[in-house]
């Protein structure tokens, strides 16, 4: 089955930097890739996400990147603010329509991320 | 629109008890899913379900069973419980069909620890 690797398993920045979060998959088939951000005590909530036929998205502040060749993709945050700290999570899933996969994600490990003021 | 809703918050089970937790969604979602979030670790499927009367096994479905009746509700039933089912339960749901977001909405989560 896929397994998703998540890389660093923390990261501290100061506010205004920049940050970046790795994942490898390992199945080839997967075609889709969301990044979800957990907050304490609560659920997983999607913040960007990227299909195959795609290599980066972006949404403000907010970019993924996605190497097919290679396996892997990225978040990064530009700018970073205190509220962007909370638990980021990367995924990965095969979808396709009329497919048998229906969508379940395999998750990566987490990333503390720390946003100091 | 609740979204999806779970209870309870927070359950202590003693080794050996059952209980079931309680998962629904009021935006007509075809496709629902539970997952256990273990310290440290990232979210694993235990059970989905793709519509009512249908569900499937996940990546860690032993000690747990699922049923759907209706497209509204998933619970989930957890039989002679024990501690390494000490954990965080999250329902998910999403559309489900070809042409709709695959994005998966997250209920708030049962804290579960047995002891």
């Amino acid at each position: 089955g896929e397994n998703v690797e998540q890389h660093p398993s923390t990261l501290s920045v100061q506010e205004g930097d920049s940050a970046v979060i790795k994942c490898t998959y390992s199945d080839s088939a997967s075609n889709y890739f969301p990044w979800y951000k957990q907050e304490l005590g609560k659920g997983p909530q999607l913040i960007i996400d990227i299909r195959s036929n795609v290599g980066e998205k972006k949404d403000q502040r907010i970019a993924v990147t996605l190497n097919k060749t290679a396996k892997h993709f990225s978040l990064h945050i530009t700018e970073t603010q205190p509220e962007d700290s909370a638990v980021y999570f990367c995924a990965a899933s095969i979808d396709i329509a009329g497919g048998t996969s229906y969508g379940k994600l395999t998750f990566g490990q987490g990333t503390i991320l720390t946003v100091h003021p | 629109n609740a979204g999806v809703t779970q209870t309870p918050k927070f359950r202590i089970l003693k080794i050996g008890q059952s209980m079931t937790l309680q998962c629904a969604q009021d935006m007509n979602h075809n496709y629902m899913y539970w997952y256990r979030q273990d310290p440290g670790m990232g979210l694993k499927l235990i059970y989905y379900s793709v519509g009512a009367g249908i569900t499937d096994k996940g990546e860690v479905p032993n000690g747990y069973n699922v049923s759907r009746s209706t497209t509204e509700d998933f619970p989930l039933r957890l039989e002679l419980a024990a501690p390494s089912q000490t954990s965080v339960y999250f329902c998910a749901s999403r559309k489900g069909l070809a042409g709709f977001s695959y994005e998966q909405y997250f209920g708030p989560g049962t804290r579960l620890t047995v002891t």
